[in-house]
């Protein structure tokens, strides 16, 4: 079974800084996706950035990038010009690829980062 | 607005009791994930559906049920309410063809039993 872990409960940034969040998995599989997914205080999960495994280069979204190291099994998330709206917590995912009769298509989820954003 | 919703938004409710949580999924979408989210158990997986068959199983207990219905919409059915149980349940859903491996969430409904 597949395992993610955050070992950064919490973290904080001064607005306009970059920081990074960090991310680690288990896996004995070859491909898989790997998202963050971030949780404001509304609750609501949205999807801040992904990653294909068979892709080498690192996936960005504006000012949120992703440092994803296959054989370390490490998926770090950075954000830059962190701003107000950024504060909340942020959740590494982890999901096996769709194969038709497989059914392991569930995401599997780290503990979580809290993000502060310090004015 | 991811485009999954979720009803009710809040329920509360008595230990012992019944309650019934609906997901609409995005329009086409075939998967329907259903996710618990406990203050001291994160984000866990309970069960999916697609195209009203389940399809994979999770840490869903013997109390609790879903189904998936022929428009698409589901349903997780809880019973025999414990304290244990109050948590946020959250569904997604995703396309239905190989690759497109992005889930999408609905805005949760936040379950209290008292």
């Amino acid at each position: 079974a597949q395992t993610v872990t955050q070992s950064q409960p919490e973290m904080s940034v001064q607005e306009a800084e970059t920081v990074t969040l960090s991310c680690t998995y288990d896996t004995s599989e070859s491909d898989y996706y790997l998202f963050w997914y971030k949780q404001p205080p509304s609750r609501q999960m949205i999807l801040v950035i992904r990653q294909e495994a068979y892709k080498q280069q690192n996936a960005t979204e504006n000012r949120f990038s992703v440092n994803f190291q296959k054989a370390a099994k490490s998926f770090s998330l950075k954000i830059s010009d962190s701003q107000l709206g950024d504060a909340a917590m942020y959740f590494c995912a982890y999901r096996s690829p769709w194969i038709s009769n497989f059914g392991n298509e569930k995401l599997t989820f780290g503990t979580g980062t809290r993000l502060t954003i310090i004015p | 607005d991811s485009g999954v919703t979720q009803t009710p938004k809040h329920l509360i409710t008595a230990t012992g009791q019944r309650v019934t949580l609906r997901c609409s999924p995005r329009s086409g979408d075939l998967s329907v994930y259903w996710y618990q989210q406990s203050l001291d158990q994160g984000l866990q997986f309970l069960i999916q559906y697609y195209n009203g068959e389940e399809r994979a199983k999770g840490n869903i207990l013997e109390r609790f049920s879903a189904q998936q219905f022929p428009d698409l919409h589901s349903e997780l059915n809880l019973s025999s309410l414990e304290l244990g149980d109050s948590a946020l349940y959250f569904c997604a859903s995703s396309p239905p063809v190989a690759g497109t491996d992005t889930q999408y969430f609905g805005p949760g409904t936040r379950l209290t039993v008292l």
